[in-house]
């Protein structure tokens, strides 16, 4: 198993310009998250899904776009970047709701907006 | 509003000494409380978890306390060791949607 697989690992935008950060899981969880972390900071919470073709906005959503077509995939993508969009992304996986032992996180994905 | 915050941004302990981090929290509807470890570079890493009918709740050289009078979590690390350094953050779930609300971290330095 390769758990919560992040790419990119480090990228650099220029403002206005789109990408999107990949995430996949192998462990056939239907629960996968996006948080993002700013410097010293805890994780914020974008976007959540409970399952494929289901998702809704976390904490922290604008700016932000999901899909969830598939158990494995959960992309995230930024359609025009901004400065404030700088941070480390975190992609994360777990079954139905449980507890926090089984939350599992991938590598992070760094980006910075310029 | 819901949040989960810390007292102290960085922790200096001397090898072998005991360690604490707190934590408080203001949502009492969450069912767990959590603490991860977060070396550089890397994701959060789970340490312990805390179902919110407990008060106590002890794993290998970790022991987690929670106060729900004055919604308030600890952490204590056991004879501390140079790979104990990271940043700890605790964070507290909702059963709904599985999710975590975090704290800001705490930086934890090891001394030699």
């Amino acid at each position: 198993n390769a758990g919560v697989t992040q790419t990119p690992k480090f990228r650099i935008l220029k403002i206005g310009q789109s990408m999107t950060l990949q995430c996949a899981q192998d462990m056939n969880h239907n629960y996968m998250y996006w948080y993002r972390q700013d410097p010293g900071m805890g994780l914020k919470l974008i976007y959540y899904s409970v399952g494929a073709g289901i998702t809704d906005k976390g904490e922290v959503p604008n700016g932000y776009n999901v899909s969830r077509s598939t158990t494995e995939y959960f992309p995230l993508r930024l359609e025009l970047a901004a400065p404030s969009q700088t941070s480390v992304y975190f992609c994360a996986s777990s079954v139905q709701a449980s507890p926090g032992n089984t939350i599992y996180f991938g590598e992070g994905s760094w980006l910075t907006v310029v | 509003g819901e949040s989960v915050g810390l007292h102290l941004p960085t922790l200096s302990v001397q090898e072998g000494d005991n360690s604490i981090i707190n934590c408080a929290y203001s949502n009492s509807a969450s069912d767990y409380f959590i603490w991860y470890k977060q070396e550089s570079g890397k994701g959060p890493q789970f340490i312990i978890d805390i179902r919110s009918n407990m008060d106590k709740r002890q794993g290998q050289r970790v022991t987690v306390l929670l106060n729900k009078t004055v919604k308030h979590l600890s952490l204590q690390i056991a004879a501390t060791q140079p790979g104990d350094s990271a940043v700890y953050f605790c964070a507290e779930r909702k059963a709904a949607g599985n999710k975590l609300t975090f704290g800001g971290g705490t930086r934890v330095l090891v001394k030699p």
